[in-house]
């Protein structure tokens, strides 16, 4: 069985700060895990993925996010926030041999103040 | 780039009228498949399917069916419709690759009185 958790419903973060955005996972292999971003009214929209080898991750917009096998964690990062990153944001994750479909978490809900 | 297309943005439906929802991509994916997104729940899968006339019951299908008739074509047909099923509707496609990206389509938002 495969599961994740994104344990904010929301964050709330100044512009211009460094924004992270949880994200763990349980497979009983190993994982394929994706970050995808929702605008209001809109589906989701690829941000990035770890498939293998390096474990820093970086993706559209600035955004970036670490893979931890030892903590089972894939956090989304982006170093300066900007108002236009407030979004929900899903984090979703296959095991590399098991179903081809894959478990989302509830979403995080990220609010970049001005 | 590829495109995702669901037939409507917003729909308001009666109780009880059946209701068809289009998805169509143009990426030639074998695997579509169907969300329903409801505040606090995030994504619930409906059904998938991994090729043509093939489906599989995801978390929540009842009260729903879906047709696969041709590859690039997903529909999603609600029978009889309830107030319940009132929610934002996602299609999604993806190669038949577990490391593939899924590709969302717009949304439908359908509201049923």
């Amino acid at each position: 069985a495969q599961s994740v958790a994104q344990p904010e419903d929301q964050v709330n973060v100044a512009e211009g700060n460094p924004l992270t955005v949880k994200c763990t996972y349980s497979v009983s292999g190993n994982p394929y895990l994706f970050w995808y971003v929702q605008y209001p009214n809109r589906g989701l929209q690829f941000l990035l993925k770890y498939i293998t080898g390096d474990n820093l991750v970086k993706g559209s917009y600035g955004f970036e996010a670490e893979f931890n096998k030892s903590q089972t964690s894939f956090h989304l990062k982006k170093p300066s926030a900007l108002v236009s990153d407030s979004a929900l944001y899903f984090c979703a994750v296959r095991d590399i041999a098991g179903s081809y479909i894959p478990t989302f978490g509830r979403g995080t809900s990220l609010i970049v103040h001005p | 780039d590829v495109k995702v297309t669901q037939s409507s943005r917003y729909l308001v439906k009666r109780t009880g009228e059946k209701v068809f929802l289009e998805c169509v991509q143009d990426m030639d994916h074998e695997n579509m498949f169907w969300y329903r997104q409801d505040p606090g729940l995030g994504l619930r899968l409906i059904y998938f399917s991994y090729d043509v006339k093939m489906k599989e019951k995801g978390d929540i299908p009842e009260g729903y069916s879906v047709s696969r008739e041709k590859k690039e074509r997903f529909s999603l047909i609600l029978e009889s419709a309830s107030t319940n099923q009132t929610s934002m509707y996602l299609c999604a496609s993806s190669f038949a690759d577990r490391a593939k990206t899924q590709y969302f389509g717009p949304g439908t938002r359908l509201l049923v009185l």
